[in-house]
């Protein structure tokens, strides 16, 4: 069974500014992925970034980028040149490819976005 | 491009009332598909999952139910609602390892 935890409730960043956000997993299976997603108000979960486990290159996506450490199971991702529309809640996720695509969830990470 | 649907968008139903939600997908062909449930300010809880037509597998043994008619219909029921129920319900998709959410359903069982 994987585990996903996100160990902070709430930041906050000023606008233009660089944050990070903590992940860290736990999975017995060699093969699988990660994701980042956000939830805006609108409650609509968007995929930001993805990462292959079996890849040692950083996933980086525009402004979004990730930090992967496979040997210590963690899975930051950092915003850089933080926008207002960047807030939101992130979520980090983790799927075996042995499981259907199922993907375990942290519990988010709630970001706001000072002008 | 692929979209996803869901329907409708806030529903408040009694308790012990049946229920239904509908999702389809358009723009791909034998996709995964995926309920979930959230909780207020919480992560996501994955409910049921179909790898085909008529394909369902229960994470969570609860009084909800799920079925796959068609190739790109995925639909939630329950025969009696309970007040725990009350929750946003979120559909996706998949064809590889990435998941695509639609916009949601807000269950308020009252």
């Amino acid at each position: 069974a994987q585990t996903v935890t996100q160990s902070q409730p709430e930041m906050s960043v000023q606008e233009a500014e660089t944050v990070t956000l903590s992940c860290t997993y736990d999975t017995s299976e060699s093969d699988y992925y990660l994701f980042w997603y956000k939830q805006p108000p609108s409650r609509q979960m968007i995929l930001v970034i993805r990462q292959e486990a079996y890849k040692q290159q950083n996933a980086t996506e525009n402004r979004f980028s990730v930090n992967f450490q496979k040997a210590a199971k963690s899975f930051s991702l950092k915003i850089s040149d933080s926008q207002l529309g960047d807030a939101a809640m992130y979520f980090c996720a983790s799927g075996e490819e042995t499981s259907g695509s199922r993907l375990t969830f942290g519990e988010g990470t709630q970001l706001t976005v000072n002008p | 491009s692929q979209t996803i649907h869901q329907w409708p968008a806030t529903l408040v139903q009694p308790v012990g009332s049946p229920l239904s939600l509908e999702c389809t997908v358009e723009g791909t062909s034998n996709p995964n598909l995926y309920w979930y449930r959230q909780a207020a300010g919480r992560g996501l809880q994955l409910l049921f999952y179909s790898v085909g037509i008529g394909q369902i597998s229960s994470e969570v043994p609860q009084n909800l139910s799920a079925s796959r008619p068609q190739d790109r219909q995925f639909i939630l029921s329950s025969k009696k609602l309970l007040l725990s129920d009350s929750g946003f319900y979120l559909c996706a998709w998949s064809v590889g390892d990435s998941q695509y959410f639609g916009p949601g359903t807000r269950l308020t069982v009252l």
